[in-house]
């Protein structure tokens, strides 16, 4: 079956300006991440959505960061005003829940990259 | 979550035994054991997790020592297509979803 869907693969912008990365997780999967990973870096979490309850943004590393997801399903990670460290590739991972035993399933990226 | 040791690097074989340790001497009692790996390019892939007994699946096995404070993952016949950063993470399970990865091992299989 479909896995996670993540568009676009790579994205260029120049500094300033605003980006949206898009999110498809798997059909079913009510639980929805983003991670983030600079160069020469781990990966880093951002935000998680569980069903209908308030997202987890205790990783977003900013106030321009911000994250939605319609319908329980596609999620949309926003970007204000890009900055220079701003660039990583931006992950985005689902699982038929939050927590419990069940894995998560990742995409294979946004490659952002801030001029 | 426990923290994770894990050497940086290893190599392998093709086709012999890769077996990538892992420390997590603060483990508590409520705390899984979780491996993933990252091929270049792509996304994190769950291999397996275990809470105490040793785990087996179509990918790999996992050997918990009977104190809990360090873990094995082993793959049985390694393949070129298993080089990757293996992370090797802890969390309780019924606390919020996020994963906290360390800086992993990267596994060289040679032919």
């Amino acid at each position: 079956g479909a896995g996670v869907s993540q568009s676009p693969s790579n994205k260029v912008t120049e500094k300033g300006k605003d980006v949206e990365l898009r999110c498809d997780p798997i059909s079913g999967h009510t639980a929805l991440y983003w991670y983030r990973q600079s160069l020469g870096q781990g990966l880093e979490f951002l935000i998680y959505f569980q069903g209908n309850s308030a997202p987890d943004k205790s990783g977003l590393p900013s106030d321009r960061f911000s994250a939605e997801r319609t319908g329980g399903s596609v999620s949309t990670l926003t970007i204000q005003r890009t900055q220079q460290e701003d660039s990583a590739v931006y992950l985005c991972a689902s699982s038929l829940a939050a927590g419990g035993l069940q894995p998560q399933h990742f995409g294979d990226g946004t490659r952002l990259s801030i001029l | 979550d426990a923290k994770t040791t894990q050497p940086p690097s290893m190599d392998c074989a093709e086709g012999r035994a890769a077996n990538l340790p892992c420390n997590h001497s603060t483990i508590s009692g409520n705390e899984y054991v979780y491996w993933y790996r990252q091929i270049h390019s792509q996304g994190p892939q769950y291999i397996i997790h275990g809470l105490k007994n040793n785990e087996t699946n179509e990918m790999a096995s996992l050997i918990i020592t009977e104190d809990r404070k360090s873990s094995t993952l082993i793959l049985p016949h390694a393949t070129l297509r298993d080089t990757a950063v293996y992370y090797c993470i802890v969390r309780v399970n019924n606390q919020g979803g996020k994963l906290i990865f360390g800086q992993g091992t990267e596994l060289s299989v040679k032919p």
